[in-house]
C-alpha cells in the first residue's frame, strides 16, 4: 500500500520563528490534507492540497503531486501552534506518522 | 450543523465485555469511516462506507463490525473487547466520488483493561 513519511518528527522552535514540514508519498495521489492535532487530541483541517498552493494566514501548503511531496509552512510561530501535525493522503486517508511541534515562548 | 459527533467521549471496559460507538453526522455526506490512533503514531483506518447498507474493511478491521443503515450514522462495536483495543477512535464523513476534504469527530477515548 501507500507509505507516507514526514519529517522531522521533532521541531522545537521559538515563539516567532519559522518553520517547514515536510510530506512524501510513495504514491500518485488525487487526495491530501494537512491536519493539525491540538494538545487536547482535536484533529483540526489546515487544508485539503491535492496540488498546487494554499495560504491561511500564518499557514501556507505547497503540494507538488508529480514529485509525490508536500510542505507546510508555518510563519510567525505561536504557542497555540504547538501540537502534532499531520498529512495524510489517498481517499481512504492514510496518515503519516506526524510532527511533534513544540513553539516555546 | 453539528458536524460529526462521537458519543462516548471516554469510556473504560473490562476484557471481554462489549461496546458500541456512536458516530453521527448532519452534513448528508455519503461516505464515513472509523479510525483508530495509538499513541505516537497516526491514525489507521478501522472500516469505511460509501453509503447506506455500504460497508468495507480498512487496514485494521480485526475485532471491529460495522453497519449504516442510515445516511447519518455510522456505529462501530466492539464485540468482546481486549486491551489491544485500547486507543483513540476517530469517525470522519464526507461525500463520495471525486475525494474531497474529510472531516473528522472529537474522538472517544477508551481504555480496555
Amino acid at each position: 500500500g501507500i507509505q507516507v513519511e514526514q519529517s522531522p518528527p521533532d521541531l522545537i522552535l521559538q515563539e516567532g520563528a519559522n518553520s517547514t514540514l515536510r510530506c512524501n508519498f510513495s504514491d500518485s495521489v488525487n487526495n491530501l490534507q494537512w491536519f493539525h492535532q491540538n494538545p487536547w487530541g482535536q484533529l483540526i483541517n489546515l487544508f485539503y492540497i491535492p496540488s498546487g498552493t494554499k495560504q491561511n494566514g500564518r499557514l501556507s501548503a505547497t503540494t507538488v503531486a508529480t514529485e509525490r511531496y508536500s510542505l507546510l509552512y508555518i510563519s510567525s510561530s505561536q504557542t497555540t501552534d504547538s501540537g502534532v501535525y499531520f498529512c495524510a493522503v489517498a481517499q481512504k486517508l492514510v496518515f503519516g506518522q506526524g510532527t511533534r511541534l513544540t513553539i516555546n515562548p | 450543523n453539528a458536524g460529526v459527533t462521537q458519543t462516548p467521549k471516554f469510556q473504560v471496559l473490562k476484557t471481554g465485555q462489549s461496546m458500541t460507538l456512536q458516530c453521527a453526522q448532519d452534513m448528508n455526506h455519503e461516505y464515513m469511516s472509523w479510525y483508530r490512533q495509538d499513541p505516537g503514531m497516526g491514525l489507521r483506518l478501522i472500516h469505511y462506507s460509501v453509503g447506506a447498507g455500504i460497508t468495507d474493511q480498512g487496514e485494521v478491521p480485526n475485532g471491529y463490525n460495522v453497519s449504516r443503515s442510515t445516511t447519518e450514522d455510522f456505529p462501530l462495536r466492539l464485540l468482546s473487547a481486549a486491551p489491544s483495543q485500547t486507543s483513540v477512535y476517530f469517525c470522519a464523513s464526507t461525500w463520495s466520488g471525486t475525494p474531497y476534504e474529510q472531516y473528522f469527530g472529537p474522538g472517544t477515548r477508551l481504555t480496555v483493561t
